[in-house]
């Protein structure tokens, strides 16, 4: 148990379902992130949230919405999805000071299959 | 721009051998963070070991130990007395020491290990 929670751990739509990934943090933390793990690719920084504030959107389509209600949650809302967003979906945390060093810890993930 | 670069996709060792992963990475930064995360097939990430670029000696935890060679900008991540549940995947990544609001963590493209009994 690292503190950072995701649900559901699989979850499977259709291309015109909507849905949401939730992550919550137990640690404290004051930034919070979505990642996508694709096979044979990179981890890919999605959104950033420093203290409830999005800081980073790396060209992610609209069709992934993120919502950071508070520093403990952060959600990330799904609609009209296409099959090659098919992917692992991590969120992570941290306690990011000014000027000091990022340990992130992350969730086990939500396994995402459009079909 | 910081890259970081994993070069073997895949290795394999037997069971209770050592072996060891590699890493390079690129910054012109002097004061910097490395780390190893592992991923195993329940796909939580977990911190191994990390590193402060400005320590000389090399971070241990238990059977994971890192070769730390600042100048060649390496980071080998060793495991000794390998056992069944150390198979995953092995990420390298590596952060500014003084991070600003927009900096994030780097994470190389990852090594999968395989024990075999």
């Amino acid at each position: 148990e690292t503190g950072v929670t995701q649900t559901p751990r699989h979850l499977v739509m259709g291309m015109t379902n909507k849905k949401s990934l939730k992550c919550e943090q137990h640690l404290g933390h004051n930034a919070m992130y979505w990642y996508k793990q694709s096979a044979k690719k990179p981890l890919e920084l999605m959104f950033v949230y420093n203290f409830k504030e999005q800081t980073e959107n790396n060209s992610v389509p609209s069709r992934f919405s993120p919502e950071c209600p508070n520093s403990s949650h952060l959600f990330l809302h799904l609609h009209t999805l296409q099959p090659e967003d098919s992917a692992l979906y991590l969120c992570a945390s941290s306690q990011r000071l000014a000027g000091g060093r990022d340990i992130q810890y992350f969730g086990a993930g939500t396994r995402l299959s459009v079909l | 721009a910081q890259t970081v670069t994993q070069s073997q996709p895949e290795m394999s060792v037997q069971e209770a051998e050592t072996v060891t992963l590699s890493c390079t990475y690129d910054t012109s930064e002097s004061d910097y963070y490395l780390f190893w995360y592992k991923q195993p097939p329940s796909r939580q990430m977990i911190l191994v070991i990390r590193q402060e670029a400005y320590k000389q000696q090399n971070a241990t935890e238990n059977r994971f130990s890192v070769n730390f060679q600042k100048a060649a900008k390496s980071f080998s991540l060793k495991i000794s007395d390998s056992q069944l549940g150390d198979a995953a995947m092995y990420f390298c990544a590596y952060t500014r020491g003084q991070m600003n609001r927009d900096d994030k963590i780097i994470f190389g493209k990852g090594t999968r290990l395989h024990i075999l009994p």
